[in-house]
């Protein structure tokens, strides 16, 4: 069936280094790709999203690529700061049977030390 | 902020309990959806409502239901409780269901927790 892999965390940075949270999927059709994040305490928040393959999505100084050869979705930050502490879920979205099913991985928890 | 309200923010209740949970969806959106984030399952699809009737059903028990009114706005309904109910649930919205690029936006979510 259709599914979201990622990486298991929590993953453990300082501050100003390199990120990438790997995710992997595995579907049917043609999905849609997502990165959201929860911060502490709070709802998810889209991050990121890609729609076709080869787009890259981008926003807060996050990337990652839609790459359809090796099904993946890798999230990566250049610089992380302690802010971008939060967990981080991969999801793919699939329109399927008349309806948008949102699919999403276990969720990587990022902590970034001063 | 999503646009996308949730109450009450925490709920405590005793096993065997029924609780209801409201949502509003962003202004616009017609479909709402309802997910459980637990420890052990992580994020799970509830079930989704389009304008007013269901659309889709996921990992739903038969002692939890929802609906969606005319104003759109939403409510889940979880019965007989059990301490193993016990999570953090979230309602989104999105302007419609009819491709797999229709974003959606969470709201803060309520904390259940069953003693």
């Amino acid at each position: 069936g259709d599914s979201v892999t990622q990486m298991e965390g929590p993953v453990t940075l300082s501050e100003e280094a390199f990120l990438t949270i790997n995710c992997t999927y595995t579907a049917t059709g043609y999905p849609s790709l997502f990165w959201y994040v929860q911060y502490p305490g709070e709802g998810l928040q889209l991050l990121l999203k890609a729609t076709k393959a080869d787009d890259k999505g981008s926003n807060k100084g996050f990337e990652a690529t839609y790459r359809k050869e090796t099904t993946s979705f890798h999230l990566e930050k250049g610089s992380v700061q302690v802010s971008d502490s939060a967990v981080y879920f991969c999801a793919l979205s699939l329109f399927s049977g008349g309806y948008n099913k949102l699919i999403f991985g276990a969720g990587t928890r990022l902590a970034v030390h001063p | 902020d999503s646009g996308v309200t949730q109450t009450p923010k925490h709920l405590i209740t005793a096993t065997g309990q029924r609780v209801t949970l409201r949502c509003s969806p962003r202004s616009g959106d017609l479909s709402v959806y309802w997910y459980q984030q637990s420890l052990d399952q992580g994020l799970q699809f509830l079930i989704q409502y389009y304008n007013g009737e269901e659309r889709a059903k996921g990992n739903i028990l038969e002692r939890f239901s929802a609906q969606q009114f005319p104003d759109l706005h939403s409510e889940l309904n979880l019965s007989s409780l059990e301490l193993g109910d016990s999570a953090l649930y979230f309602c989104a919205s999105s302007v419609g269901t009819d491709s797999s690029y229709n974003e959606q936006f969470f709201g803060p979510g309520t904390r259940l927790t069953v003693l």
